[in-house]
């Protein structure tokens, strides 16, 4: 599949487990991005990283913890979450997030449940 | 830092009528103005953006206005269609770049045969 490839689709999790989120991309794009969609909240960008290093990081609690080996890879590692984690996880690419092409492309994301 | 507000949260237009979303942005630095579809279980895709030096800009049945003075700008459908029925974002962003991007609530759009 061509654009932006998010697995799993759907994850279910207790707060003690630790799991991992990914994104691949296949645009050859520079920039990823990982977003937080609650229900009736707007979109909250968590993490940008460009050209493979971290740009940005708005707040987010250290339970999220991104990783991006490459720029065509993103993930994101979840570990003790809160039911209130509980929400879609979108990833997105850019060509450049630095004021290129600001274009985002986004992943069908990760529906992600909380226990 | 930007805030972005979007109303209506939700429109119901009949089929071949209008439909407009309003959305309000605070900082004046803002230069980029994307609108993104969101249709359900989907990923959510650009349909058309404006940049500050541009007060309207359309694509067929889809129009964006911008008033930089109120700071506000607009999505207009023309003569719409079942398919049109998604949730709609506006966003802006300083310096058109994508980790300045903030988002609207997002409006809720459902064209009624």
């Amino acid at each position: 599949e061509t654009g932006v490839t998010q697995t799993p689709r759907h994850l279910v999790m207790g707060m003690t487990n630790k799991k991992s989120l990914k994104c691949e991309q296949h645009l050859g794009h520079n920039a990823m991005y990982w977003y937080k969609q609650s229900a009736k909240k707007p979109l909250e960008l968590m993490f940008v990283y460009s050209l493979e290093e971290r740009v940005e990081n708005n707040s987010v609690p250290s339970r999220f913890s991104p990783e991006c080996p490459n720029s065509s890879h993103l993930f994101l590692h979840l570990h003790t979450l809160q039911p209130e984690d509980s929400a879609l996880y979108l990833c997105a690419s850019s060509q450049d997030s630095l004021g290129g092409n600001e274009k985002l492309f986004f992943g069908s994301g990760t529906q992600l449940s909380v226990l | 830092g930007e805030n972005v507000e979007q109303h209506p949260s939700t429109l119901s237009v009949q089929e071949g009528d209008s439909a407009v979303i309003k959305c309000t942005y605070s900082d004046s630095a803002s230069n980029y103005f994307p609108w993104y579809k969101q249709e359900l279980g989907k990923r959510p895709q650009l349909i058309i953006d404006i940049r500050s030096n541009v007060g309207e800009k359309k694509d067929q049945r889809i129009a964006v206005t911008l008033n930089k003075t109120a700071k506000h700008f607009s999505l207009h459908i023309t003569e719409t269609q079942p398919e049109d029925s998604a949730v709609y974002f506006c966003a802006a962003s300083i310096g058109a770049a994508g980790n300045k991007l903030t988002f609207g609530g997002g409006t809720r759009v459902l064209v009624k045969p």
